[in-house]
């Protein structure tokens, strides 16, 4: 069964305003950790911020905040005030505490920064 | 600065071919993991190595096989290429502990089997 699920294969955004990344996720572990990652045309990954399963607040990192819905089991990435150099494929992923080494990743969605 | 290095951006071989991806870490990390990165499909794990000459099956082990010697170098072979190979590679390491350690990756191989 799919662990991380993104349902937007591509969007578009205008420089300057904020867009959101959907990603949920399946898991009966009490004890995980949520990550995003951003892909650039260069092809290397790089991190951008991680939520723990246990954390009272949501993660922020600069421009990108996580939207942490323990509940609905979603962990949302919000980036503000768009770049052009956001351009890139984003990718969430989880890895379990009784899977430890283990990160699982979703599709992932690309996302079209517009001047 | 830290660095995971992939010995080719871009690979081309031929089917039934033996093929070697080579993947170096200098943040001397426990870890390592080779990914599989399909439109779609996003990243799937193949095969991942928690110390020297240890590995553990990932979720698509089938037609590929791995050596870790040294602790700094983890290689990803395909005994014989086919063109279902095709596809980006990417290797990856972490220190082991808590499940908040993040992955480094490298900048991907992508190779095309014909």
């Amino acid at each position: 069964a799919q662990k991380i699920t993104q349902t937007q294969p591509g969007m578009f955004v205008q420089e300057k305003e904020a867009v959101t990344l959907d990603c949920t996720y399946d898991t009966s572990d009490p004890s995980y950790g949520l990550f995003w990652y951003k892909q650039p045309s260069s092809g290397e990954m790089i991190f951008l911020i991680y939520q723990g399963s246990y954390d009272q607040q949501n993660a922020t990192e600069g421009r990108y905040s996580l939207n942490f819905q323990k509940a609905r089991k979603s962990a949302n990435l919000v980036i503000s005030a768009s770049q052009l150099g956001d351009s890139a494929m984003y990718f969430c992923a989880m890895r379990e505490r009784s899977n430890d080494y283990k990160l699982s990743f979703g599709a992932g969605t690309t996302v079209t920064v517009r001047a | 600065d830290v660095k995971v290095t992939q010995s080719s951006r871009y690979l081309v071989k031929r089917t039934g071919e033996k093929v070697f991806l080579e993947c170096v870490q200098d943040m001397d990390h426990e870890n390592m993991f080779w990914y599989r990165q399909d439109p779609g499909l996003g990243l799937r794990l193949i095969y991942f190595s928690y110390d020297v000459k240890m590995k553990e099956k990932g979720d698509i082990p089938e037609g590929y096989s791995v050596s870790r010697e040294k602790k700094e170098r983890f290689s990803l072979i395909l005994e014989s290429a086919s063109t279902n190979q095709t596809s980006m590679y990417l290797c990856a390491s972490s220190q082991p502990g808590q499940h908040s350690e993040k992955l480094f990756f490298g900048s991907g191989t992508q190779l095309s089997v014909l």
